[in-house]
Protein backbone atom coordinates (compact mmCIF):
# COMPACT_ATOMS: atom_id res chain seq x y z
CA UNK A 1 0.00 0.00 0.00
CA UNK A 2 1.29 3.56 -0.90
CA UNK A 3 1.93 6.28 2.24
CA UNK A 4 2.82 9.34 2.92
CA UNK A 5 4.13 11.11 6.16
CA UNK A 6 4.62 14.62 7.44
CA UNK A 7 6.58 14.53 10.50
CA UNK A 8 5.82 17.79 11.39
CA UNK A 9 2.24 19.26 11.78
CA UNK A 10 3.73 22.73 12.26
CA UNK A 11 6.67 24.64 11.11
CA UNK A 12 7.59 28.09 11.60
CA UNK A 13 9.86 30.42 10.38
CA UNK A 14 11.27 33.71 9.58
CA UNK A 15 10.68 35.89 6.82
CA UNK A 16 13.28 35.71 4.80
CA UNK A 17 14.60 32.77 6.07
CA UNK A 18 14.64 29.55 4.20
CA UNK A 19 11.50 26.82 4.85
CA UNK A 20 12.27 23.26 4.38
CA UNK A 21 8.24 20.91 4.96
CA UNK A 22 9.22 17.38 4.87
CA UNK A 23 7.40 14.63 3.46
CA UNK A 24 8.38 11.07 3.23
CA UNK A 25 6.46 8.28 1.33
CA UNK A 26 6.36 4.62 1.03
CA UNK A 27 5.27 2.74 -2.37
CA UNK A 28 6.18 -0.99 -3.52
CA UNK A 29 7.06 0.53 -7.69
CA UNK A 30 8.23 4.08 -8.64
CA UNK A 31 6.26 6.76 -6.94
CA UNK A 32 5.02 9.96 -8.68
CA UNK A 33 4.97 12.85 -5.73
CA UNK A 34 2.93 16.27 -5.69
CA UNK A 35 3.28 19.19 -3.38
CA UNK A 36 -0.23 21.30 -2.91
CA UNK A 37 -0.77 23.86 -0.74
CA UNK A 38 -3.99 25.20 0.89
CA UNK A 39 -5.09 28.74 2.10
CA UNK A 40 -7.81 28.96 4.53
CA UNK A 41 -11.24 28.45 2.98
CA UNK A 42 -9.95 27.72 -0.12
CA UNK A 43 -9.26 24.05 -2.29
CA UNK A 44 -6.18 22.72 -2.60
CA UNK A 45 -3.70 24.53 -5.58
CA UNK A 46 -0.97 22.41 -7.40
CA UNK A 47 2.83 23.54 -6.41
CA UNK A 48 5.09 21.16 -8.17
CA UNK A 49 5.31 17.40 -9.38
CA UNK A 50 8.23 15.02 -9.44
CA UNK A 51 7.64 12.51 -12.32
CA UNK A 52 10.77 11.68 -13.94
CA UNK A 53 14.10 12.62 -14.77
CA UNK A 54 15.93 15.42 -12.63
CA UNK A 55 15.33 15.16 -8.96
CA UNK A 56 15.12 18.94 -7.79
CA UNK A 57 11.90 19.96 -9.20
CA UNK A 58 11.16 23.64 -9.57
CA UNK A 59 7.17 24.92 -8.83
CA UNK A 60 5.18 27.95 -8.58
CA UNK A 61 5.60 30.93 -6.23
CA UNK A 62 9.23 30.35 -5.60
CA UNK A 63 9.03 26.81 -4.24
CA UNK A 64 11.36 23.60 -5.14
CA UNK A 65 11.51 20.15 -3.85
CA UNK A 66 13.57 17.32 -4.31
CA UNK A 67 13.01 13.91 -4.79
CA UNK A 68 15.73 11.76 -2.81
CA UNK A 69 15.08 7.71 -3.75
CA UNK A 70 17.49 6.03 -0.73
CA UNK A 71 15.78 7.91 1.76
CA UNK A 72 12.25 7.87 0.61
CA UNK A 73 11.69 11.81 0.27
CA UNK A 74 10.27 14.59 -1.28
CA UNK A 75 11.28 17.91 1.09
CA UNK A 76 9.51 21.46 -0.36
CA UNK A 77 11.78 24.22 -0.04
CA UNK A 78 12.14 27.91 -0.86
CA UNK A 79 14.91 30.30 -0.40
CA UNK A 80 13.48 32.84 1.34
CA UNK A 81 9.76 32.58 2.85
CA UNK A 82 7.21 35.47 2.80
CA UNK A 83 4.62 35.76 5.25
CA UNK A 84 2.00 35.02 2.23
CA UNK A 85 3.27 31.59 2.54
CA UNK A 86 1.79 30.81 5.41
CA UNK A 87 -0.78 27.83 4.86
CA UNK A 88 -1.76 24.44 4.71
CA UNK A 89 0.76 22.25 3.01
CA UNK A 90 0.20 18.76 1.76
CA UNK A 91 2.50 16.07 0.01
CA UNK A 92 0.95 13.21 -2.11
CA UNK A 93 2.02 10.02 -3.64
CA UNK A 94 0.70 7.85 -6.05
CA UNK A 95 2.54 4.49 -6.83
CA UNK A 96 3.36 4.29 -10.54
CA UNK A 97 3.14 0.92 -10.76
CA UNK A 98 -0.60 0.56 -9.31
CA UNK A 99 -2.55 2.79 -12.12
CA UNK A 100 -4.75 4.60 -11.85
CA UNK A 101 -5.17 4.28 -8.15
CA UNK A 102 -6.05 7.48 -6.23
CA UNK A 103 -3.52 9.92 -4.92
CA UNK A 104 -2.71 9.32 -1.21
CA UNK A 105 -1.87 12.34 0.82
CA UNK A 106 0.02 13.09 4.41
CA UNK A 107 -1.97 14.59 6.87
CA UNK A 108 -0.63 18.41 6.02
CA UNK A 109 1.90 20.79 7.32
CA UNK A 110 0.63 24.05 8.76
CA UNK A 111 3.41 26.68 7.74
CA UNK A 112 3.84 29.68 9.77
CA UNK A 113 5.65 32.56 8.34
CA UNK A 114 6.65 35.24 10.94
CA UNK A 115 7.53 39.08 9.98
CA UNK B 1 -8.88 27.72 -18.62
CA UNK B 2 -11.79 27.93 -15.87
CA UNK B 3 -10.57 26.31 -13.33
CA UNK B 4 -12.54 23.58 -11.25
CA UNK B 5 -16.03 24.93 -9.95
CA UNK B 6 -18.24 23.23 -6.95
CA UNK B 7 -21.72 24.60 -6.35
CA UNK B 8 -22.85 25.47 -3.59
CA UNK B 9 -19.89 26.85 -1.98
CA UNK B 10 -21.55 26.41 1.26
CA UNK B 11 -24.31 24.39 2.51
CA UNK B 12 -25.78 23.98 6.15
CA UNK B 13 -28.77 21.14 6.57
CA UNK B 14 -29.75 19.12 9.49
CA UNK B 15 -29.35 15.41 10.54
CA UNK B 16 -31.23 12.96 8.20
CA UNK B 17 -31.26 14.83 5.46
CA UNK B 18 -30.01 14.37 2.20
CA UNK B 19 -27.99 16.63 0.40
CA UNK B 20 -26.48 16.74 -3.54
CA UNK B 21 -23.18 18.38 -4.55
CA UNK B 22 -21.48 19.45 -7.53
CA UNK B 23 -18.91 19.82 -9.45
CA UNK B 24 -17.81 21.06 -13.41
CA UNK B 25 -13.97 20.15 -14.18
CA UNK B 26 -11.80 21.73 -16.32
CA UNK B 27 -12.80 21.84 -19.59
CA UNK B 28 -11.44 18.79 -21.73
CA UNK B 29 -10.59 16.90 -18.33
CA UNK B 30 -12.55 13.12 -17.65
CA UNK B 31 -11.39 12.40 -14.58
CA UNK B 32 -12.93 13.72 -11.60
CA UNK B 33 -12.48 12.85 -7.93
CA UNK B 34 -14.03 14.00 -4.83
CA UNK B 35 -12.33 13.99 -0.88
CA UNK B 36 -13.82 15.16 2.28
CA UNK B 37 -11.60 16.85 4.34
CA UNK B 38 -12.00 17.40 8.15
CA UNK B 39 -9.73 18.74 10.58
CA UNK B 40 -9.51 15.61 12.55
CA UNK B 41 -9.08 13.02 9.45
CA UNK B 42 -7.66 14.91 7.24
CA UNK B 43 -8.00 14.55 3.30
CA UNK B 44 -9.85 11.09 2.61
CA UNK B 45 -10.94 9.58 -0.81
CA UNK B 46 -14.58 9.44 -1.97
CA UNK B 47 -14.67 8.14 -5.48
CA UNK B 48 -12.98 8.70 -8.89
CA UNK B 49 -15.43 8.95 -12.12
CA UNK B 50 -13.73 8.44 -15.69
CA UNK B 51 -15.61 8.80 -18.31
CA UNK B 52 -18.97 8.05 -16.63
CA UNK B 53 -17.57 5.44 -14.63
CA UNK B 54 -16.70 4.97 -11.00
CA UNK B 55 -12.92 3.83 -11.36
CA UNK B 56 -11.83 4.24 -7.86
CA UNK B 57 -13.99 4.08 -4.70
CA UNK B 58 -12.70 4.81 -1.66
CA UNK B 59 -13.39 3.50 2.46
CA UNK B 60 -17.44 5.50 3.14
CA UNK B 61 -20.40 3.94 3.53
CA UNK B 62 -22.76 3.53 0.96
CA UNK B 63 -24.76 6.89 2.30
CA UNK B 64 -22.15 8.43 -0.05
CA UNK B 65 -22.34 7.89 -3.56
CA UNK B 66 -21.70 9.80 -7.28
CA UNK B 67 -21.93 10.39 -10.49
CA UNK B 68 -20.76 11.69 -13.83
CA UNK B 69 -22.34 13.02 -16.94
CA UNK B 70 -21.53 12.84 -20.04
CA UNK B 71 -19.99 16.50 -20.00
CA UNK B 72 -17.61 14.83 -17.43
CA UNK B 73 -19.53 16.99 -14.60
CA UNK B 74 -20.32 14.97 -11.37
CA UNK B 75 -22.29 14.86 -8.76
CA UNK B 76 -22.08 13.23 -5.37
CA UNK B 77 -25.16 13.21 -3.10
CA UNK B 78 -25.09 12.56 0.59
CA UNK B 79 -28.35 10.81 2.19
CA UNK B 80 -29.17 10.65 5.78
CA UNK B 81 -26.73 13.43 6.90
CA UNK B 82 -25.16 12.44 10.14
CA UNK B 83 -23.31 15.29 12.29
CA UNK B 84 -20.15 13.74 11.02
CA UNK B 85 -20.71 14.30 7.44
CA UNK B 86 -19.97 18.31 8.42
CA UNK B 87 -16.82 18.65 6.33
CA UNK B 88 -15.07 21.03 3.24
CA UNK B 89 -15.87 18.26 0.37
CA UNK B 90 -13.57 18.82 -2.33
CA UNK B 91 -13.95 18.24 -5.97
CA UNK B 92 -10.50 17.55 -8.80
CA UNK B 93 -10.53 16.85 -12.04
CA UNK B 94 -7.51 15.81 -13.67
CA UNK B 95 -6.13 15.84 -17.61
CA UNK B 96 -7.47 14.49 -21.23
CA UNK B 97 -6.63 10.60 -20.21
CA UNK B 98 -6.92 10.37 -16.33
CA UNK B 99 -3.51 9.23 -16.58
CA UNK B 100 -1.44 8.15 -13.43
CA UNK B 101 1.10 10.76 -13.91
CA UNK B 102 -0.97 14.00 -14.78
CA UNK B 103 -1.86 16.46 -12.13
CA UNK B 104 -5.11 17.08 -10.39
CA UNK B 105 -6.43 20.29 -10.42
CA UNK B 106 -8.71 21.23 -7.47
CA UNK B 107 -12.23 23.03 -6.57
CA UNK B 108 -12.84 25.81 -4.18
CA UNK B 109 -14.55 23.31 -2.15
CA UNK B 110 -18.12 23.36 -0.68
CA UNK B 111 -18.53 23.53 3.27
CA UNK B 112 -20.97 21.26 4.58
CA UNK B 113 -22.43 22.21 7.60
CA UNK B 114 -25.02 19.03 9.40
CA UNK B 115 -27.09 20.51 12.39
Amino acid sequence: AQSVAQPEDQVNVAEGNPLTVKCTYSVSGNPYLFWYVQYPNRGLQFLLKYITGDNLVKGSYGFEAEFNKSQTSFHLKKPSALVSDSALYFCAVRDMRQGNTPLVFGKGTRLSVIA
Amino acid sequence: KAGVTQTPRYLIKTRGQQVTLSCSPISGHRSVSWYQQTPGQGLQFLFEYFSETQRNKGNFPGRFSGRQFSNSRSEMNVSTLELGDSALYLCASRGLAGGVGETQYFGPGTRLLVL
